[in-house]
C-alpha cells in the first residue's frame, strides 16, 4: 500500500521569504502526486499534481513542486510568502488500484504560519 | 463557479442522535468521496462512489454509519447512533473518476457529539 510522509507538522516562516514543504511517498511505482491547501475552516482546495511530463509542476497561487524520483519526494516551494498563504498543506498520492479506480491517500498535514 | 455543497455546516447532538449530513456533488461528477477530519487521525477516507455504486467503504464503521446515494445530485453520511467521538469535521468531495482526477472538496460539517 502507498504512503505519505510530511515530516514537518508546523512551520513558521517570514512574510517574503521563501518556503519549501516536504513530502516524500513509498510506492513501488510513480504514483499520481498532489499538493492540496486547507485554509481554516474551508474544505481541501487543489495546488497543483503531477502525473507525467515535466517533473517540475507549477500550480496556483505561485506554488510549484518537484518530483524526484531518486527521492521518492514531491516537496512544495514557493519563492515568497504571503500572509495569505498561512494553512495547512497536504501532500496526498493516488494510485489506480485492482477495481480500476484511484485511491488516494493524504499525508498529516503541514501547518505554515506567516509572521510579519 | 461550480462547487460541492455540504449541509448542515454545523451540528451539535446528544450521544445516541441519528446524524445525517448531506452533500451535492458538481454536476457532471460521477465520483463522491466521504472524509473524516480529526485532529488525532488527520484526514481519513470513509467512503467512495462511482455513478451512485459504493466503491469502497472500508474505512467506515459499518455498525453505525451508513452512505448512500439516493440520486446523482445527492450523497448522504449517517450515523445511528451517534457517539461522541464521532465528533468531527465530515468532508464531501467530488471528481470525474479520471486517472489523476481532482478531488474537489465541500466546506465540510462540524460534528460536535455531546
Amino acid at each position: 500500500a502507498q504512503s505519505v510522509t510530511q515530516p514537518d507538522i508546523h512551520i513558521t516562516v517570514s512574510e517574503g521569504a521563501s518556503l519549501e514543504l516536504r513530502c516524500n511517498y513509498s510506492y513501488g511505482a510513480t504514483p499520481y502526486l498532489f499538493w492540496y491547501v486547507q485554509s481554516p475552516g474551508q474544505g481541501l482546495q487543489l495546488l497543483l499534481k503531477y502525473f507525467s511530463g515535466d517533473t517540475l509542476v507549477q500550480g496556483i497561487k505561485g506554488f510549484e513542486a518537484e518530483f524526484k524520483r531518486s527521492q521518492s519526494s514531491f516537496n512544495l516551494r514557493k519563492p515568497s510568502v504571503h500572509w495569505s498563504d498561512a494553512a495547512e498543506y497536504f501532500c496526498a498520492v493516488g494510485i489506480m488500484n485492482s477495481g480500476g479506480y484511484q485511491k488516494v491517500t493524504f499525508g498529516t498535514g503541514t501547518k505554515l504560519q506567516v509572521i510579519p | 463557479d461550480a462547487r460541492v455543497t455540504q449541509t448542515p455546516r454545523h451540528k451539535v447532538t446528544e450521544m445516541g442522535q441519528e446524524v445525517t449530513m448531506r452533500c451535492q456533488p458538481i454536476l457532471g461528477h460521477n465520483t463522491v468521496f466521504w472524509y473524516r477530519q480529526t485532529m488525532m487521525q488527520g484526514l481519513e477516507l470513509l467512503a467512495y462512489f462511482r455513478n451512485r455504486a459504493p466503491l469502497d467503504d472500508s474505512g467506515m464503521p459499518k455498525d453505525r454509519f451508513s452512505a448512500e446515494m439516493p440520486d446523482a445530485t445527492l450523497a448522504t453520511l449517517k450515523i445511528q447512533p451517534s457517539e461522541p467521538r464521532d465528533s468531527a469535521v465530515y468532508f464531501c468531495a467530488s471528481g470525474s473518476s479520471a486517472p489523476g482526477e481532482t478531488q474537489y472538496f465541500g466546506p465540510g460539517t462540524r460534528l460536535l457529539v455531546l
